[in-house]
């Protein structure tokens, strides 16, 4: 799986917009993009995934670079209740190990501050 | 929405006792997936599995067993456990079609004295 690179921190005001990038330079043509984020003390949550083109959910937007070596998490309007640990994970999903571990790096801990 | 659900949210036992974790999704999910998260380790894979029945070992399985009887729950067993298994414990579940993402439980946050 590719390496990612996110910086270990950023906070961001209530009620703006929060972009997270990611670097993925590594990054193969078979490999997603997954957002994940962790609350202290609560189990990963699930965000976002794409392998091309741009995705947007109810959570969140992922945006990814032409090149795929990079890319953006945006939450749209952040709250207090999206102070958390972000993680970036690139992995390969058509594999026999396709479905199988995941590993989070140190991700960005980010801070919403009123 | 994907729930899974973990048994405990925290546990308190003994050394030498025998624990059981249970987790339970509700997606018709085909494989789950046991991990153990600590400080400064990150995620590790105790175990996953992909089918009724079906179990594979994953980086760190010593001193742990599985039991997955039905395609929703899939249980940890601490056969002996030990002060080195004190962790927090999560369970994650996907569907077998290639790219879908894990979903998590909320953890069992387990301390062994």
């Amino acid at each position: 799986d590719a390496k990612t690179t996110q910086p270990p921190s950023m906070d961001c005001a209530e009620g703006r917009a929060a972009n997270l990038p990611c670097n993925h330079s590594t990054i193969s043509g078979n490999e997603y993009v997954y957002w994940y984020r962790q609350i202290h003390s609560q189990g990963p949550q699930y965000i976002i995934h794409g392998l091309k083109n741009n995705e947007t959910n109810e959570m969140a937007s992922l945006i990814i670079t032409e090149d795929r070596k990079s890319s953006t998490l945006i939450l749209p309007h952040a709250t207090l209740r999206d102070t958390a640990v972000y993680y970036c994970i690139v992995r390969v999903a058509m594999t026999t190990d396709s479905w199988g571990k995941l590993q989070f790096g140190a991700g960005t801990q980010v801070v919403v501050t009123p | 929405d994907v729930k899974v659900t973990q048994s405990s949210r925290y546990l308190v036992k003994r050394t030498g006792e025998k624990v059981f974790l249970e987790c339970v999704q509700d997606m018709d999910h085909e494989n789950m997936f046991w991990y153990r998260q600590d400080p400064g380790l990150g995620l590790r894979l105790i175990y996953f599995s992909y089918d009724v029945k079906m179990k594979e070992k994953g980086d760190i399985p010593e001193g742990y067993s599985v039991s997955r009887e039905k395609k929703e729950r899939f249980s940890l067993i601490l056969e002996s456990a030990s002060t080195n298994q004190t962790s927090m414990y999560l369970c994650a579940s996907t569907e077998r079609r290639g790219g879908q993402p894990q979903h998590f439980g909320d953890g069992t946050r387990l301390s062994i004295l």
